[in-house]
């Protein structure tokens, strides 16, 4: 399993753009980049998955690395909602288990 | 997004009892399902690997005999904690991923199961 580095925690406020970082320099060429965030006593949500080109949903835009090193998880305008623990995981993405770190406990003020 | 339900959502019950726990996939037919615990200011930790029609596969250090995971449809996943004591307290996760090798794995609520 790659394994990941991730600040364990960050502030933004309401409105702003939050960039996530994730070091996973030991991915190999097949992971998929996950990522994950869980809100207090919930499960994890899905937020947004990439192999090499960024990649952008409704939730959040994902940028890697051209080494596929590291990746940034980008949420455009920060809300309330957003304050939740964020997962980075490589992982192959036929059905393997989702290993999880630390994460990076996001606060948002308003 | 895919939708994973677990029931129940909390359970208490006293030491030594068993406790069931449901994970269901309700728009996906899901040939592998995950189930993981979390203690309270840690991590998800993975605790087995559910194919449908087949085994469990244990991670290292969980007790097979003890939590007993049953698949036994694309869209039902049990664990069963056995003679559960209080160390067992924790909240239990499921996760579930569909049949295509492209699809991504949805996460149930949580069960937070209490042992007294």
């Amino acid at each position: 399993d790659a394994k990941t580095t991730q600040p364990n925690s960050m502030e933004s406020n309401e409105e702003e753009p939050v960039h996530l970082p994730c070091n996973h320099s030991t991915i190999s060429g097949t992971d998929y980049i996950h990522w994950y965030r869980q809100l207090p006593s919930q499960g994890p949500e899905y937020v947004i998955h990439g192999l090499t080109s960024n990649v952008n949903n409704r939730m959040a835009s994902l940028a890697i690395a051209e080494d596929r090193k590291s990746s940034t998880l980008i949420l455009h305008r920060a809300t309330l909602r957003d304050a939740a623990v964020y997962y980075c995981i490589p992982a192959n993405q036929a059905g393997t288990a989702l290993i999880f770190g630390k994460g990076t406990t996001l606060s948002v003020s308003s | 997004g895919a939708v994973v339900s677990q029931h129940p959502s909390w359970v208490i019950c006293k030491s030594g009892t068993s406790v069931k726990i449901e994970c269901r996939s309700l728009d996906f037919q899901a040939t592998t399902m995950f189930w993981y615990r979390q203690f309270p200011k840690q991590s998800l930790m993975l605790m087995a690997t559910s194919n449908e029609g087949s085994k469990a596969t244990y991670e290292q250090g969980v007790e097979k005999d003890k939590f007993l995971i049953n698949h036994a449809s694309l869209t039902l996943s049990t664990l069963t904690v056995t003679s559960a004591h209080p160390e067992d307290s924790s909240f239990y996760i499921c996760s579930a991923s569909g049949l295509l090798s492209t699809d991504t794995q949805y996460f149930g609520p949580g069960t937070r199961l209490t042992v007294l």
